[in-house]
């Protein structure tokens, strides 16, 4: 799988839209974008994902590049309950197996 | 609810002792995970079962840990000898396997926070 880079951390205001970028410049043609989330204390938990159409589900946006070589994970109005780490994930479709996990972004959403 | 369970969610042992834990998958998940993650630092992979089939092992699982998903549906993982070092938090997660290729999200539990005194 393609390795991912993120910024470590971020700050967001409460009711306006976080934008967590990631790069992936050495992503494969027929592997996906996953963006996962991790509470404090909880499991990660699925956002989204994407091949290389911009996608939109009920938590976020996903908006990926052209050349698939980088995407933007788009909460519109983050609360407070968002503050969270963000891991960017790439993974070929049907590996089966795991998620490699980087660093992740680790984002704070204040008042 | 009828997400991924996990149990316990905390253990704390003396070192050298034996540690299980269980996983509850999705009821209808073919695929169930195994991963740990310190503090700080994202989830790391070491199991997964397709069914009751064991399929890969990270280099992270060592002779002390084994895992078994006896019947296809729950799992165990346990940890022999127990060691400062296995202090983390135990994930489990589970997917659904189409079978013909595609992509499949793995849906986490709550994890199991392991404590070696």
């Amino acid at each position: 799988d393609a390795k991912t880079t993120q910024p470590p951390s971020m700050d967001c205001a409460e009711g306006r839209a976080a934008n967590l970028p990631c790069n992936h410049s050495t992503i494969s043609g027929n592997e996906y974008v996953y963006w996962y989330r991790q509470i404090h204390s909880q499991g990660p938990q699925y956002i989204i994902h994407g091949l290389k159409n911009n996608e939109t589900n009920e938590m976020a946006s996903l908006i990926i590049t052209e050349d698939r070589k980088s995407s933007t994970l788009i909460l519109p109005h983050a609360t407070l309950r968002d503050t969270a780490v963000y891991y960017c994930i790439v993974r070929a479709p049907n590996a089966g197996n795991m998620l490699t996990f980087g660093g992740g972004t680790r984002l704070m959403v204040k008042p | 609810d009828t997400g991924v369970s996990q149990d316990p969610r905390h253990k704390i042992t003396k070192r050298g002792q034996n540690v299980t834990f269980r996983c509850d998958p999705i009821s209808e998940h073919n695929r169930l995970y195994w991963y740990r993650q310190t503090l700080g630092q994202g989830p790391e992979f070491l199991t997964y079962f397709q069914n009751e089939a064991q399929l890969e092992k990270s280099r992270l699982l060592s002779d002390r840990f084994s895992a078994e998903r006896p019947k296809g549906s729950f799992s165990t993982l346990e940890i022999q000898r127990t060691e400062q070092g296995d202090s983390a938090m135990y994930l489990c997660a589970s997917s659904f396997d189409r079978g013909a290729g595609g992509d499949n999200e793995q849906f986490f539990g709550p994890g199991t926070r392991l404590t070696v005194l």
